[in-house]
């Protein structure tokens, strides 16, 4: 199984802030990754596929990057609606797998 | 819009199974596939298998062969997850999501997603 790796687990910024979050894979996925947002008690919530494509409806703060083995989810400047737990997920390789995620907290 | 709303909570005992359901609205859906994806208690998020109700055809993860069954009513747009054996490390929020692509149920992500349904496993 291919495993997704997110650095850092916890993140702590500001309304306001530029953000990035990364998430590596343990082998080459291409451009096959998407990006979900969690919030407590909901369900996810796709924000980008294909590494950097933006999902309908979604903020352009929003923003994706990278190939083959590293990526990066950046939030260009944070308001308070975005403080949640991220998730990548690759989809290159049977089975689908998840990043651990990463919990975007208030400073 | 299509809407996933999956059935209500369900406190079962060690050694028994579950049945969750996913009735879908809004769209197409026998020609989209229905993945079944599971959230222990503080965790992260695990595929556990998935169906194109149209061919009825399930594809599970390795963890879970042989302990899950996925299928799906077209006349109802309803998908069924159901896992077997519970063992209190069971315990988790289970979603429903569906594949944004007709007939596509690997190499995919996933975006409508049902609200979930906790699964409590507990003697």
């Amino acid at each position: 199984d291919i495993q997704m790796t997110q650095s850092p687990s916890t993140l702590s910024a500001s309304v306001g802030d530029r953000v990035t979050i990364t998430c590596r894979a343990s082998q080459s996925i291409s451009s096959w990754l998407a990006w979900y947002q969690q919030k407590p008690g909901k369900a996810p919530k796709l924000l980008i596929y294909k590494a950097s494509s933006l999902e309908s409806g979604v903020p352009s703060r929003f923003s994706g990057s990278g190939s083959g083995t590293e990526f990066t989810l950046t939030i260009s400047s944070l308001q308070p609606d975005d403080f949640a737990t991220y998730y990548c997920q690759q989809y290159n390789s049977y089975p689908i797998t998840f990043g651990q995620g990463t919990r975007l907290e208030i400073k | 819009q299509v809407q996933l709303v999956q059935s209500g909570a369900e406190v079962k005992k060690p050694g028994s199974s579950v049945k969750v359901s996913c009735k879908a609205s809004g769209g197409t859906f026998s020609s989209y596939a229905i993945s079944w994806v599971r959230q222990a208690p503080g965790q992260g998020l695990e595929w556990m298998g998935g169906i194109i109700p149209i061919f009825g055809t399930a594809n599970y993860a390795q963890k879970f062969q042989g302990r899950v069954t996925i299928t799906a009513d077209e006349s109802t747009s309803t998908a069924y997850m159901e896992l077997s054996s519970l063992r209190s490390e069971d315990t988790a929020v289970y979603y429903c999501a569906r594949v944004p692509f007709r007939q596509q149920l690997v190499g995919v992500y996933f975006d409508y997603w049902g609200q979930g349904t906790l699964v409590t496993v507990s003697s």
